[in-house]
């Protein structure tokens, strides 16, 4: 089954303790995304990667890191979270920079920072 | 630059009547649109999306969409709604070129169904 699959699904840690919420697709697609969701603000882009190595910031990359060192994986990184990071977490992924493909979403990671 | 504005974060309709979810776009370049829904717990699925084949879109479990690029909207309607239509959507633009085909979403909708 084509899919987008991150882990864990829900998270809970203390502040300034790093994490790692992983990301894979078993499509081959180029693009990968983060998105974080936050009530009546939808969905932000925090980082992307148009392919193996090649990543850039979205609009609210302060606080992450991501790496794409394999094609299907892209990790989303907090180096030190803080309680503002509290957030549901989605990756995505598409085929290529076509602007009428859409994308495929992963079922989100629950992040809560005490 | 692309924006979404979803007008109304809160939409309550009866079991049976019309869902009308509005959407309009900012776009210095031909968009590409589309519409998510989000059940509760769950991920974002596509419903529909507009890719300037068609200004009228139809999607899954009864939605569609058309693109007027005269009001810059791309409204989701459906004639009848479903206890099972109630969860929060969202509409989001797409361009290629310079923006590496970022998508860009709204605020969202919540929709209620009653019965």
């Amino acid at each position: 089954e084509a899919q987008v699959t991150q882990n864990p699904r829900y998270l809970i840690t203390v502040t300034g303790k790093k994490l790692t919420v992983t990301c894979s697709q078993n499509m081959n697609h180029e693009y990968m995304s983060w998105y974080r969701q936050d009530p009546g603000l939808g969905l932000r882009q925090i980082y992307y990667s148009m392919n193996v190595e090649v990543t850039d910031k979205g609009d609210v990359p302060e606080g992450y890191k991501v790496s794409r060192k394999e094609k299907r994986n892209f990790p989303l990184i907090l180096e030190s979270p803080s309680p503002n990071q509290t957030s549901l977490y989605f990756c995505a992924s598409t085929p290529s920079d076509r602007a009428g493909e859409g994308y495929t979403f992963g079922s989100g990671t629950r992040l809560t920072v005490v | 630059a692309q924006s979404v504005t979803q007008l109304g974060s809160h939409v309550s309709v009866s079991e049976g009547a019309l869902v009308l979810l509005r959407c309009n776009y900012s776009s210095s370049v031909p968009p590409y649109l589309f519409w998510y829904v989000q059940y509760p717990n769950q991920g974002l699925q596509l419903l529909l999306k507009y890719t300037s084949a068609a200004t009228l879109v139809k999607g899954i479990n009864g939605f569609e969409a058309e693109f007027k690029k005269s009001e810059t909207s791309f409204h989701l309607t459906k004639p009848s709604a479903h206890m099972s239509d109630a969860a929060e959507y969202f509409c989001a633009v797409r361009t290629g070129g310079t923006s590496y085909g970022k998508l860009t979403f709204g605020q969202g909708t919540i929709l209620t169904v009653h019965p």
